[in-house]
């Protein structure tokens, strides 16, 4: 069955580290994938879409990388900041007459000052 | 000015009841979704439409039903409701260009609790 999988563990890193997210996908072939930010009560934000033959993409302090092979996304954060924290969720196109997005259950990142 | 709007944001109510939410979307998209979010904070696609017409059903039971009066709002129904209905229902939308769903702006959430 089709599965997309991210650490469901939270990830605590400190202020101006670099934070890395992973999204691991089994038995998708996905046109492009997406990374959303969802902060406590709020509905998620859309932040970056990378296409399947794109190896790496890039906006301000973050960068998705997109793995076809390994059949995985790296999302970073660089120079991360307590504002950062949030929970990431990653998604995934699916094809179906007309496309939709499958989503992970998201990582819960902190960022301690 | 709000993107994609919502309302209730939270509904409580008896089992066995019949609610509605209502969403609203002024970005002039022309695709919509119904996503559940659940206590464990799992998204899950419901319903898509796409100019007025559904294009997407996942496995939802029959009791809920969405209705799209026009390609800027789309409407869920619940009948009956049942004590796992309770979670967090997000409406967003996209504008689909060649079938690619596209960046989805999502609502505010509506905290349906069924007690």
């Amino acid at each position: 069955s089709q599965k997309i999988e991210q650490n469901s563990e939270a990830l605590n890193i400190q202020e101006g580290k670099t934070a890395t997210l992973t999204c691991n996908y089994t038995n998708y072939s996905p046109a492009y994938l997406q990374w959303y930010r969802q902060d406590p009560g709020r509905g998620p934000v859309f932040l970056l879409l990378i296409r399947e033959n794109e190896k790496e993409k890039r906006k301000e302090r973050l960068k998705v990388t997109f793995d076809t092979t390994l059949k995985q996304s790296l999302f970073h954060i660089t120079a991360s900041q307590p504002a950062d924290s949030a929970t990431y969720l990653c998604a995934l196109s699916r094809n179906s007459g007309y496309s939709t997005l499958t989503f992970g259950k998201g990582t819960m990142l902190l960022v301690s000052p | 000015d709000t993107a994609v709007s919502q309302t209730p944001k939270y509904l409580v109510t008896q089992m066995g009841n019949d609610k509605s939410i209502k969403c609203e979307q002024n970005l002039g998209h022309d695709t919509m979704y119904w996503y559940k979010q659940d206590s464990k904070k799992f998204l899950k696609i419901m319903f898509s439409y796409n100019n007025k017409e559904l294009i997407i059903n996942e496995t939802v039971p029959n009791r809920f039903s969405p209705k799209s009066p026009d390609k800027a709002h789309l409407n869920l129904h619940i009948n009956s409701l049942e004590l796992g209905d309770s979670a967090v229902y997000f409406c967003a939308s996209s504008q689909s260009q060649q079938g690619e769903a596209g960046e989805l702006f999502f609502g505010e959430g509506s905290r349906l609790t069924v007690l």
